[in-house]
């Protein structure tokens, strides 16, 4: 079966520049979530969705980041303009689950590796 | 509110010899746990994980943890270490019946030939 799929996989990019990561998660997950990893700041949630409809953006750094899910199987983040600061390995996961999410693991994709010069 | 503390960055053993790596938790209620691993360039892959089902879990790779409440602990552990379990694992506490995870800071497994 087809994991949590990310792309790109890396990416390297100037300061102010547009940036947009893209995830599929697995068919039939209700929950897709994106995470940011550094070494000083370890995994950090920035937004989780639910059956497309986005439910908690508290993590969601600055207004120069959005995310959206447009459907089932595809969602973005995008970041506008990108700061040095932005760089980072960004994580999307996917859970099945019904409301209340229950005891269902999340399942990662293997990240974009984001470098912002 | 719930937390997680893994009581050591870097843990360093030779293959072949037991693996502990420790974990303590915060929960106001009964805790959904997980460890999870991630090897360098990839995402995170779930080891194990506890729902109040047993206090004894077993996951993949021989890996199994221990859920103790009056200790509040979920030490992770294998009998004999293996070259390829060399990562980097991460204890992890649900959030109530949010989708939120929250995730310790990780330990380093180093395994020694």
């Amino acid at each position: 079966d087809a994991g949590v799929i990310q792309s790109p996989r890396h990416e390297v990019t100037e300061m102010g520049q547009e940036v947009t990561l893209r995830c599929k998660p697995i068919s039939g997950h209700d929950y897709l979530f994106w995470y940011r990893q550094t070494m000083m700041r370890g995994l950090e949630l920035l937004i989780y969705f639910n059956n497309n409809v986005p439910i908690d953006d508290s993590g969601m750094p600055e207004d120069r980041f959005s995310a959206k899910m447009p459907n089932a199987s595809f969602s973005t983040l995008k970041i506008q303009p990108s700061e040095p600061r932005d760089s980072a390995v960004y994580f999307c996961a996917s859970s099945p689950g019904t409301a209340g999410m229950g005891n269902q693991p999340q399942h990662f994709g293997d990240g974009t590796r984001l470098s912002i010069l | 509110a719930q937390s997680v503390t893994q009581l050591d960055s870097h843990v360093s053993v030779s293959e072949g010899t037991p693996v502990l790596l420790r974990c303590n938790y915060s929960s106001s209620y009964s805790p959904s746990l997980f460890w999870y691993v991630q090897h360098p360039n990839k995402g995170l892959q779930l080891l194990l994980k506890y729902t109040s089902a047993a206090t004894l879990v077993k996951g993949i790779n021989g890996f199994e943890a221990e859920f103790k409440k009056s200790e509040t602990s979920f030490h992770l552990t294998k009998p004999s270490a293996h070259m390829s379990d060399a990562a980097e694992y991460f204890c992890v506490v649900k959030a109530g019946n949010t989708g939120k995870l929250i995730f310790g800071q990780g330990t380093t497994l180093q395994v020694k030939p």
